[in-house]
């Protein structure tokens, strides 16, 4: 089956700065690619997909860039802030009626 | 609109003890998920319903870990027999549908004594 692992498992960052998170899949088969936002105390909420029928994806600060042929996505925050501390988990989804599989999590500190 | 709730907030019970977890999703939403969240830990996903389809309940740790979708809407996760590794918390979420866009609830934080 489908599994993904995420790195780095955690992540420190100055205020201003980027900070990236990388996760590999190994079905290449799987087709949609989305991160979940987990902040301290409250449940993961979704904050951007991809699909693999495209290679990269933007919205404001955030971007998640795929590379199919390598098997591997990433997400990618710019211009940093404080509010942006959170776990972030990566999944990928098998083909067929399968549930996501999730990777094990990032935990990013920004620090102002 | 209503997001995905969840009852109750906490539970504590003593280990060997039944307890029952209940999931109200998203209303039309076809797909329900459960998973459970250690302290600082990831995802471990546990079961999943879809529609009228038979759950995928490969993630389940144990048969003392058993859920039910009742009329495609309401779910409870059951846990029999409980024992202190349970302690966690219990996280539903829902998608109108898989694998899309998951609605998570507040969770049921179980602690077993």
């Amino acid at each position: 089956g489908e599994n993904v692992e995420q790195h780095p498992s955690t992540l420190s960052v100055q205020e201003g700065d980027s900070a990236v998170i990388k996760c590999t899949y190994s079905d290449s088969a799987s087709n949609y690619f989305p991160w979940y936002k987990q902040e301290l105390g409250k449940r993961p909420q979704l904050i951007i997909d991809i699909r693999s029928n495209v290679g990269e994806k933007k919205d404001q600060r955030i971007a998640v860039t795929l590379n199919k042929t390598a098997k591997h996505f990433s997400l990618h925050i710019t211009e940093t802030q404080p509010e942006d501390s959170a776990v972030y988990f990566c999944a990928a989804s098998p083909p067929g009626n399968t549930p996501l599989v999730f990777g094990k999590g990032t935990r990013l500190s920004v620090i102002a | 609109g209503a997001g995905v709730s969840q009852s109750p907030s906490n539970k504590v019970t003593e280990k060997g003890k039944d307890v029952e977890l209940r999931c109200d999703p998203i209303s039309g939403h076809t797909a329900l998920y459960w998973y459970r969240q250690s302290l600082g830990q990831g995802l471990e996903f546990l079961i999943y319903f879809q529609g009228n389809s038979a759950p995928d309940k490969s993630g389940l740790p144990s048969d003392r870990f058993s859920a039910e979708r009742t009329g495609g809407s309401v779910s409870t996760l059951t846990i029999q027999r409980t024992q202190q590794e349970d302690s966690a918390v219990y996280l539903c979420a829902s998608s109108l549908v898989n694998p899309y866009e998951q609605y998570f609830g507040p969770g049921t934080r179980l602690t077993v004594t």
